[in-house]
Parts: structure tokens; C-alpha cells; sequence
């Protein structure tokens, strides 16, 4: 199975700062990559799909990009509803597999 | 609006069977595959596996090979995870997730509690 090392695994930032949170894969993905927000008792959203493309809805402020194996989440100018834990996940092939998590919280 | 609504919470005693449920609307159920995420308490997402309800092709990680079942009623629009002898390590909160561009619709999830 394809291994997503997400790094860093927590992060603290301020409301207005700018955040990278980055994923390599174990072998080349192409551009199946997505992004997640989860926040504590709810389920994960999709945020950002094929490397950087943003889903619908989503604040132009998260972007990604990447291709291959390595890939970044930005969100620059925090918002106070940010602050959230973010995955990645790899579906180039099965089993899809997540990368471990980056919980951002507020410094 | 597109949505999958799964059933409620459970409790359930080790070696006892289990079947959760996860129903589509809003779309055409057979056209999607949809997947299962395990989320133990405090820890991160793990992929489960996957099924396309349209001809029950599935497929599983092989860290749940053997462990649960996957399965579909198409005629129901709704998806299944089973499990025939629960473990107290099955304590969770399991989501299902449709496959559309990326994983884009999620259920609100499902806690399974395993006591005796």
C-alpha cells in the first residue's frame, strides 16, 4: 500500500498567519491527492481534491499543489474556524490511505 | 441535496455481531463507489475499503481484510459494514464517504461502543 507521511503533525499559528502543511507519498500519485478538515465531534469536509482544485464553497484563502509525491496545503490568513485537524488522502489506487493528521491550533 | 444518513449509535458486547448502515439520497446510489473510514477514539482516519454498489465490486484494505464485511442494497440505496464477532479494539466511530471527485460526501457517522 501507498504510505502518505504527513508532516508536521501539529502546528500553532495566530488568526490572520499563514500555515503549509505537507504530505509525501510513498510512490508517485499523479494528482490524486485530496484535503480534509476535520473538527472534534463532526465528520471531515473536503477541501481541496486532484492536488488543487477547491471544492465547492470552500474560502479562496486554502489552496494546494503538488503532483507526484510530494504536496502542500496552504491557508494563508487564518480564520478562527480553522483551527481544526487536516488530512490528506492518496486514491490514485486501493487501498486509498491518509496521512497521519496535522492538528492546528491557536497559539 | 445529496447526503448519506447513517444509523445510530450502538452498544455492543465482544463476539457479538454488528451491522451499520448508510443510506444515500440525492443522487443516483449505483453510480458512486462508496467507502468506509474507521476513526478510533482520539486518532487519526483509516480507510477501511470500498464497494460500487452497482455490481458489489469491493475491495478492503488488508488491515480490515477478513475482519468486516462490505456489502450494498441497491434496490435501497444503502451501504453496510458488518462485523460478525465484535472486539472491544473495534471501539469507534465509523463514517461512510461517497466516491465522487474525491471523497466528497460524508455520513455524520456512526460511534460503536464494545463492552462487556
Amino acid at each position: 500500500a501507498i504510505q502518505m507521511t504527513q508532516s508536521p503533525s501539529s502546528v500553532s499559528a495566530s488568526v490572520g498567519d499563514r500555515v503549509t502543511i505537507t504530505c509525501r507519498a510513498s510512490q508517485g500519485i499523479r494528482n490524486d491527492l485530496g484535503w480534509y478538515q476535520q473538527k472534534p465531534g463532526k465528520a471531515p469536509t473536503l477541501l481541496i481534491y486532484s492536488a488543487s482544485t477547491l471544492q465547492s464553497g470552500v474560502p479562496s484563502r486554502f489552496s494546494g499543489s503538488g503532483s507526484g509525491t510530494d504536496f502542500t496545503l496552504t491557508i494563508n490568513s487564518l480564520q478562527p474556524e480553522d483551527f481544526a485537524t487536516y488530512y490528506c488522502l492518496q486514491d490514485h489506487n486501493y487501498p486509498c490511505t491518509f496521512g497521519q493528521g496535522t492538528k492546528l491550533e491557536i497559539k | 441535496e445529496v447526503q448519506l444518513v447513517q444509523s445510530g449509535a450502538e452498544v455492543k458486547k465482544p463476539g457479538e455481531s454488528l451491522k451499520i448502515s448508510c443510506k444515500a439520497s440525492g443522487y443516483s446510489f449505483t453510480n458512486y463507489w462508496i467507502a468506509w473510514v474507521r476513526q478510533m477514539p482520539g486518532k487519526g482516519l483509516e480507510w477501511m475499503g470500498i464497494i460500487y454498489p452497482s455490481d458489489s465490486d469491493t475491495r478492503y484494505s488488508p488491515s480490515f481484510q477478513g475482519q468486516v464485511t462490505i456489502s450494498a442494497d441497491k434496490s435501497i440505496s444503502t451501504a453496510y459494514l458488518q462485523w460478525s464477532s465484535l472486539k472491544a479494539s473495534d471501539i469507534a466511530v465509523y463514517y461512510c464517504v461517497r466516491h465522487g471527485t474525491a471523497f466528497d460526501i460524508w455520513g455524520q457517522g456512526t460511534l460503536v461502543t464494545v463492552s462487556s
